[in-house]
C-alpha cells in the first residue's frame, strides 16, 4: 500500500524559470493538501483541494504560484517565473474522507525540496 | 493571531535520561492539537491527536499531555531511535473542519548512547 507520492524529491531551477511538484495522495484519500518549509521555520499552509476543486488556499502567495488536482492524474504545485525566496521544501499530505475520528492525522509524503539559482 | 511556539529548539540527551518538550498555543478556539515526528528528508508522521484539556495520549516512550495553553511531550528512558525532530500543531474550531493546521517550528531532539 503505497504512501504518499512526490516527485520531483529535488529540483534545481534558475530565477524565471517554472518550476512543477506533483503529488499522488495515498490509495483511497480524496483530499490533498500543500505546505512549505522554509529552512529553520515550521511548516506553512498553502492549499487544500479536492478533486477538480480548490477548496481553501489561503496560504498560496498571490502571485506565481497555483494548485490543481485534476479528476484523473497527481495533484500538481506550480510555481512560475521562480525567485531565491521560493528555496525551500514542499511537502504534500493527504487524508481520508473527514470524520471526527482521524481530524488532524495528515499522511505525508517526503517532499519535494526546490533550490533556486 | 493563532501561533504554535517549541521549546526548547533544541534538546540533546543521553540514552535514558527523561525529558519533556513543550508546546505553547494560541488559538481562536482549540480543535484538535497534534504532535508529528519528521526525521531529516523525511515528511512528518503523525504520532498523536489531543482534543481536550486535561486529554492525555501514550506510545511506547512518549506521552503527550494537553493544558489550556500548552502541551507538553514527556520522553521516558529515551533510545537513540527517538532521536528526529518533534512538531507540535493545532488546528482552529472556525478552520472549516477540514486539515489546516498551524505548525510550531519544532524541536530537534538528539539522543546520544
Amino acid at each position: 500500500n503505497a504512501g504518499v507520492m512526490q516527485n520531483p524529491r529535488h529540483l534545481v531551477r534558475r530565477r524565471g524559470q517554472e518550476a512543477r511538484l506533483r503529488c499522488s495522495p495515498m490509495k483511497g484519500h480524496s483530499h490533498v493538501y500543500w505546505y512549505r518549509q522554509l529552512p529553520e521555520e515550521g511548516l506553512k499552509f498553502m492549499v487544500y483541494l479536492q478533486k477538480e476543486n480548490i477548496i481553501d488556499e489561503s496560504g498560496m502567495p498571490k502571485e506565481r504560484f497555483s494548485a490543481e488536482f485534476p479528476k484523473e492524474g497527481p495533484s500538481i504545485l506550480r510555481i512560475q517565473q521562480v525567485v531565491r525566496g521560493d528555496s525551500a521544501a514542499y511537502f504534500c499530505a493527504s487524508s481520508p474522507l473527514l470524520t471526527s475520528s482521524n481530524t488532524g492525522e495528515l499522511f505525508f509524503g517526503e517532499g519535494s525540496r526546490l533550490t533556486v539559482l | 493571531e493563532d501561533q504554535v511556539t517549541q521549546s526548547p529548539e533544541a534538546l540533546r540527551l543521553q540514552e535514558g535520561e527523561s525529558s519533556s518538550l513543550n508546546c505553547s498555543y494560541t488559538v481562536s478556539g482549540l480543535r484538535g492539537l497534534f504532535w508529528y515526528r519528521q526525521d531529516p528528508g523525511k515528511g512528518p508522521e503523525f504520532l498523536f491527536t489531543l482534543y481536550s484539556a486535561g486529554e492525555e495520549k501514550e506510545k511506547e516512550r512518549l506521552k503527550a499531555t494537553l493544558t489550556k495553553k500548552e502541551s507538553f511531550l514527556h520522553i521516558t528512558a529515551p533510545k537513540p531511535e527517538d532521536s528526529a525532530t518533534y512538531l507540535c500543531a493545532v488546528q482552529a474550531r472556525f478552520s472549516g473542519g477540514y486539515n489546516k493546521l498551524i505548525f510550531g517550528a519544532g524541536t530537534r531532539l538528539a539522543v546520544h548512547p
